[in-house]
């Protein structure tokens, strides 16, 4: 069966520091993937995706970036963090474009 | 870009009672309406899901509806129970890589 690992589960990190979150999922090839972030009180932003090794898409301009070196990872960095990305990161995959999306047990980011 | 607003925030239900739960939408070219739920700390599970060409959907206690022409959907639970308190996500999409996800709903079942 399908699996989904997500690492760290929760980070407190000063601002200005870098980010390095990781997700990989097991049992399937070629999944679609996504990190998508939760502010408190709201519903999940799409931050990026990918439909393959290297095809990253963003969909929120900010100061984060995301990569795919492997077809079941999933990378979410940043140089340097600001306050306003504090929130809970979730990775999820999928098989067939958004339909049944699986979440990780996502990442709960403090920066302070 | 989609839109999905969802009412109300915050819901509490007596056990037993029904509760609803209520999105719209902006896309007209919206044609995938998931619903996602959300227990305490954990991850968000999809628990039921509904395509533009049919109006109803049900699945033992849960059901949705959409009417295309009035660009909105909801989600009904019926004879609720404690474990039906979580938090519900209603989404949109027109069937690319984009899921417009609405603000939640925090369902709370009274004892």
């Amino acid at each position: 069966s399908q699996t989904i690992h997500q690492w760290p589960a929760t980070l407190v990190q000063p601002v200005g520091s870098p980010l390095s979150l990781e997700c990989t999922v097991e049992g399937t090839s070629n999944p679609n993937l996504y990190w998508y972030r939760q502010a408190a009180g709201r519903g999940l932003q799409l931050l990026f995706y990918s439909v393959g090794i290297g095809q990253i898409s963003s969909e929120v301009p900010q100061n984060l970036s995301a990569s795919r070196p492997q077809d079941r990872q999933f990378i979410l960095s940043s140089k340097k963090l600001l306050l306003s990305d504090s929130g809970f990161y979730l990775c999820a995959w999928s098989v067939q474009r958004v339909e049944k999306l699986f979440f990780g047990s996502g990442t709960q980011l403090s920066v302070l | 870009g989609e839109n999905v607003e969802q009412h109300p925030s915050t819901l509490s239900v007596q056990e037993g009672d029904s509760a609803v739960i209520k999105c719209t939408y902006s896309d007209s070219a919206s044609n995938y309406f998931p619903w996602y739920k959300q227990e305490l700390g954990k991850r968000p599970q999809l628990i039921i899901d509904i395509r533009s060409n049919v109006g109803e959907k049900k699945d033992q206690r849960i059901a949705v509806t959409l009417n295309k022409t009035a660009k909105h959907f909801s989600l009904h639970i019926t004879e609720t129970q404690p474990e039906d308190s979580a938090v519900y996500f209603c989404a949109a999409s027109s069937g690319d890589y984009k899921l417009s996800f609405g603000a939640g709903t925090t369902v709370t079942v009274r004892a």
